[in-house]
């Protein structure tokens, strides 16, 4: 069965102070994996997607890879505004029509 | 382009009583999913519609139900709701033949 596991489950952060949050996965075949970003009480907002080993996405201060077993998104030089949920999911190949596996989520707060 | 919209955004229901979601998809989207997420967890997914057929379904029993109509827009109906049912419902749209999906803001339903 896909699995998703996000780590750590939570990240506190000076205003500066780079870090990088990890999304193990476990699928038979990936399709696409994706990251979102989530503030409390609101829909996820989506990042980026990555398709293979080695591909890498940016976005202003944040970082995406991607290797055959995890993905790994970095925060450089984090702002008070980069405090959210990040959510990692994945797509199989078995799986045809978009089903997301979700993984449970890495909360960061970060301090001026 | 308005996104994906999602109504009402909070509701309080009692147990035993039955609810409606809506959700209207982003502008040329023709796959709408629906998510559940509990407090602190990763989005569970509940089913797909396409061309008005529920073509994947989750691990939700059958009190869970949707439809969709030909704009494409998309209902959640849950029924004879228990305490466990108050969650974030969030839909997601997508269009066929890309991998991303774009999220609402969310329905959040309280059962008292």
């Amino acid at each position: 069965e896909d699995q998703v596991t996000q780590s750590p489950e939570a990240l506190r952060l000076q205003e500066g102070e780079s870090s990088s949050l990890n999304c193990s996965y476990t699928v038979s075949g990936l399709r696409g994996l994706f990251w979102y970003r989530q503030d409390p009480g609101k829909g996820p907002e989506f990042l980026f997607t990555l398709y293979s080993a080695g591909e890498e996405k940016e976005k202003e201060r944040l970082k995406a890879t991607l290797t055959k077993k995890e993905s790994f998104l970095h925060i450089t030089a984090p702002k008070p505004e980069d405090s959210a949920t990040y959510l990692c999911a994945v797509r199989a190949t078995t799986d045809s029509w978009g089903k997301f596996q979700f993984g449970a989520g890495t909360q960061v707060v970060v301090t001026p | 382009d308005a996104g994906v919209t999602q109504s009402p955004t909070h509701l309080i229901k009692t147990r035993g009583q039955q609810v409606t979601l809506r959700c209207s998809p982003k502008s040329g989207h023709d796959t709408v999913s629906w998510y559940q997420q509990a407090l602190g967890q990763g989005p569970q997914f509940i089913f797909q519609y396409y061309e008005e057929e529920e073509r994947q379904r989750g691990n939700f029993p059958d009190r869970f139900s949707g439809h969709q109509f030909p704009n494409y827009s998309s209902e959640l109906n849950v029924n004879a709701l228990l305490l466990g049912d108050s969650a974030l419902y969030l839909c997601a749209s997508s269009s066929t033949g890309n991998t991303e999906a774009f999220f609402g803001q969310g329905t959040r339903l309280t059962v008292v």
